[in-house]
């Protein structure tokens, strides 16, 4: 079963910031909490990971909360092509299968 | 191309045919897992390889399912006697990562089996 626990849906403005929630109340010490993206007919896309520092990349910022029990992933500037079921998923490393829940299905409305 | 490459993207079974879906992971990734996602749901895990050894199978819902990875690198999932609640799309991912690397996973397109 999933560890993690995302709202089913979210809408946002394109060009505003897209913030999606997850919390993951009892992750390990040990387990990363990936972000993953599924547009329409195509296969998951990593997006981003962290452990417990906020990290940046050229798609996405992930904040975590000291606790480590949620965390917050930021699309900057949302656009169409964002439109996407996001998957956020904790894991305790790169040889362990990742247990996708239900997501949140993000849609950018013009 | 330097991507996951799955074939076929689309197959359509009559009940109780046998299909073999392949997946081409990026070369020299060591990790290979396979997916399952009904229609509206995520993925569901099915089986894991790391090179050729097949570390967890946990996840294929009966020995109807059969997963190879005999070099290493081309993997086939294999069902036989298709059944109805078989049809969904079946995900292949690769990762760089061995035991204890934390690395990303890469995603095929998947292959959507259909069973009628």
């Amino acid at each position: 079963d999933a560890k993690t626990t995302q709202p089913p849906s979210m809408d946002c403005a394109e060009g505003r910031a897209a913030n999606l929630p997850c919390n993951h109340s009892t992750i390990s010490g040990n387990e990363y909490v990936y972000w993953y993206r599924q547009i329409h007919s195509q296969g998951p896309q990593y997006i981003i990971h962290g452990l417990k520092n906020n990290e940046t990349n050229e798609m996405a910022s992930l904040i975590i909360t000291e606790d480590r029990k949620s965390s917050t992933l930021i699309l900057p500037h949302a656009t169409l092509r964002d439109t996407a079921v996001y998957y956020c998923i904790v894991r305790v490393g790169g040889n362990t299968p990742l247990v996708f829940g239900k997501g949140t299905r993000l849609s950018v409305i013009a | 191309g330097a991507g996951v490459s799955q074939s076929p993207r689309y197959k359509v079974a009559k009940r109780g045919q046998d299909v073999a879906l392949r997946c081409d992971p990026i070369s020299g990734h060591v990790s290979l897992f396979w997916y399952q996602q009904a229609l509206g749901q995520g993925p569901e895990f099915l089986t894991y390889f790391q090179n050729e050894a097949q570390l967890d199978k946990s996840g294929l819902p009966s020995d109807r399912f059969f997963a190879e990875r005999p070099e290493g690198s081309v993997s086939t999932l294999k069902i036989q006697r298709t059944q109805q609640e078989d049809s969904a799309v079946y995900l292949c991912a690769s990762s760089l990562g061995a035991l204890g690397v934390n690395t990303e996973a890469f995603f095929g397109q998947g292959t959507r089996l259909t069973v009628v």
